[in-house]
């Protein structure tokens, strides 16, 4: 399936650098999101996009930034991240608020 | 409490077996209730949705009771290839544009041979 696709799968970084992860979907939504699995959690939602505008930051750290270019597009920029930020970070778009969320495989992150 | 809780198992079952699992949320005006699958280190997907009169799909059995706010899923004769996580996800997007899923923490199901 490729509807939504996530870019690196992989990604280890120490604690100084600057890395983007990177999601993009094919399905003509208007709605995109970045949730965040830790082990041993629920999914935690952190951003909402809907027609490329930021609509939902729960209470992220600033050194996560999100950017919607367009709306099949959307980047998680990453800056001096702490080794519990390490998790799986998923992507998933929606049409309009009561349509079924699809998911990316998610950027698994490690943290040094 | 949380806002969706569900029972983290592990069930562990042997194949042809029923199993159900059970899911509370504390929102009373959440709007639309989910059943996702996730299978280990990949992402959720879907399972079915969950209406108030109940919905059946194959051998999965989803319910709803709003008045008691809970959500349940049966799955009757039990494939091996059913070992998963289930999450139960409620939608609380409440007028707006978007979706905002909130999800459980996830009941792990073993089925054994």
């Amino acid at each position: 399936e490729t509807g939504v696709t996530q870019t690196p799968r992989h990604l280890v970084m120490g604690m100084t650098n600057k890395k983007s992860l990177k999601c993009e979907q094919h399905l003509g939504h208007n709605a995109m999101y970045w949730y965040k699995q830790s082990a041993k959690k629920p999914l935690e939602l952190m951003f909402v996009y809907s027609l490329e505008e930021r609509v939902e930051n729960n209470s992220v750290p600033s050194r996560f930034s999100p950017e919607c270019p367009n709306s099949s597009h959307l980047f998680l920029h990453l800056h001096t991240l702490q080794p519990e930020d390490s998790a799986l970070y998923l992507c998933a778009s929606s049409q309009e608020s009561v349509g079924t969320q699809y998911f990316g495989p998610g950027t698994r992150l490690t943290v040094l | 409490r949380k806002e969706v809780e569900q029972d983290p198992g592990p069930f562990n079952v042997p194949e042809g077996a029923t199993v159900a699992f059970n899911c509370t949320y504390s929102n009373s005006a959440s709007q639309s209730f989910f059943w996702y699958r996730q299978d280990c280190r990949k992402e959720p997907k879907l399972l079915m949705s969950v209406y108030s009169s109940g919905n059946e799909d194959g051998r999965f059995t989803a319910q709803l009771n709003r008045a008691s706010q809970y959500i349940s899923l049966l799955i009757r004769d039990s494939k091996l290839s059913d070992s998963a996580t289930y999450l139960c996800v409620v939608n609380n997007a409440g007028g707006t544009s978007y979706g905002k899923l909130t999800f459980g923490q996830g009941t792990i199901l073993t089925v054994h041979p």
